[in-house]
């Protein structure tokens, strides 16, 4: 099984709509990221937990809401998609040894039409 | 805000040659440096890292990474490279002490020709 799994692994939906992307972990990890992932212009982290009681917006957060229900779960809204949030999403996870994310998941492509 | 610059957008490279991908970052305090490979359709891999002491990292897959302070950059390096090394790498920055956030390179999409 997959440390880090995202669902779904492929979304399309209209504009306006409000989506939840979802991330689970097993490694028992406090941190959690969200980063997005578009052609040419790399990673930006988009909301980031560094434990339950804990939420950082990151350098894109607008448009976007997030949620850690616990450790394990780290949970992406998008309240109102627009198509400029067509991308690929990525989850990720850290220990507290060093401020990079150190486990990925596969990612969820999201197309908003 | 510290920033990356991965200037070479696209390299493309025969089996057996030598590799060498750019970075440089703009910060001017202490920094924490990081390479990730993304092979084609996988998620990203933490290659190697830096935060203190020997400037020459080595990291998994044969990879090593030299930081120069005077010039702001942590190019990455391999002496032979292979086939497989095909994949977008991903240089990486975090400035120490200030914040637990990792800004990205905008990557450089690697394809070695067989």
């Amino acid at each position: 099984d997959a440390d880090v799994t995202q669902t779904p692994r492929n979304r399309i939906t209209k504009t306006g709509k409000r989506i939840m992307l979802e991330c689970s972990q097993t490694k028992g990890h406090d941190r959690m990221y969200w980063y997005r992932q578009d052609p040419g212009l790399g990673l930006r982290l988009i909301y980031y937990s560094f434990d339950v009681k804990d939420i950082n917006k990151g350098e894109i957060s607008d448009g976007y809401s997030v949620s850690r229900q616990a450790q394990a779960k780290f949970s992406l809204s998008l309240e109102s998609a627009i198509p400029n949030q067509t991308a690929l999403y990525f989850c990720a996870t850290s220990d507290n040894r060093g401020p990079q994310p150190q486990h990925f998941g596969d990612g969820t492509r999201l197309s908003i039409l | 805000a510290q920033s990356v610059s991965q200037h070479n957008h696209h390299v493309i490279l025969s089996e057996a040659a030598s590799l060498e991908l750019g970075c440089n970052y703009s910060y001017g305090g202490t920094v924490n440096l990081f390479w990730y490979v993304q092979y084609p359709g996988q998620h990203l891999q933490l290659l190697l890292k830096y935060f203190s002491g020997d400037p020459l990292v080595k990291g998994i897959k044969g990879f090593e990474a030299e930081f120069i302070k005077s010039k702001f950059s942590f190019n990455l390096r391999k002496p032979s490279v292979q086939w497989s090394d095909t994949a977008e790498y991903f240089c990486a920055v975090n400035a120490q002490g200030r914040d637990d956030k990792i800004i990205f390179g905008k990557g450089t999409r690697l394809h070695i020709l067989p």
